[in-house]
């Protein structure tokens, strides 16, 4: 089974509006971390917000926020106010100790943000 | 600049060659983490070093090998290459192994083109 699934290749959104970016992860660790990481086209990762599993309320980064949804096991990405500068790739990951704690990645979401 | 270092940025190969891949860490980070992104197979966990130490091993071939230094550089060495190794080779740091908390802070990348 996949760790990470997100079922989003490609989005649209227009400037300045917010977009949602799925993301539902599998474990039975209870503890984990999940991970929001901005690939440019120029290729470096970027990390962008960090939940983890243990944490009350969502977490928060500026423009960036993470819609933990812990019984339906899903870490949603929203973006407010979206800008030009948005569009790139965007992967949800998790970590488990119990896995070593290296990265389990989603396949992606491609953003456009539409001018 | 993260401050996790990978050189060089691109390399062009010709098949049946030997390539190695330098990572630096962040000052401080005492765990390396290996990632092989590719179009089909997206991003994939090769092997984790943590102060000189294996400590997690991924899917990475066996024409692959890696190592740390005791200044905590890493090595990425992949030989007999394949058109198929193309790809962009992440390295990451984080200063613990053992706590999902700790994100990753990913280098710029090494792109391998095999010929």
């Amino acid at each position: 089974a996949q760790k990470i699934t997100q079922t989003q290749p490609g989005m649209f959104v227009q400037e300045k509006e917010a977009v949602t970016l799925d993301c539902t992860y599998d474990t039975s660790d209870p503890s984990y971390g999940l991970f929001w990481y901005k690939q440019p086209s120029s290729g470096e990762m970027i990390f962008l917000i960090y939940q983890g599993s243990y944490d009350q309320q969502n977490a928060t980064e500026g423009r960036y926020s993470l819609n933990f949804q812990k019984a339906r096991k899903s870490a949603n990405l929203v973006i407010s106010a979206s800008q030009l500068g948005d569009s790139a790739m965007y992967f949800c990951a998790m970590r488990e100790p119990n896995t070593g704690n290296q990265f389990y990645f989603g396949t992606g979401t491609s953003l456009t943000v539409i001018p | 600049d993260s401050g996790v270092t990978q050189t060089p940025k691109h390399l062009i190969t010709a098949t049946g060659q030997r390539v190695t891949l330098r990572c630096s860490p962040r000052s401080g980070d005492l765990s390396v983490y290996w990632y092989q992104q590719s179009l089909d197979q997206g991003l994939q966990f090769l092997i984790q070093y943590y102060n000189g130490e294996e400590r997690a091993k991924g899917n990475i071939l066996e024409r692959f090998s890696a190592q740390q230094f005791p200044d905590l550089h890493s090595e990425l060495n992949l030989s007999s290459l394949e058109l198929g190794d193309s790809a962009l080779y992440f390295c990451a740091s984080s200063l613990s192994a053992g706590e999902p908390s700790y994100g990753y802070t990913f280098g710029s990348g090494t792109r391998l083109t095999v010929v």
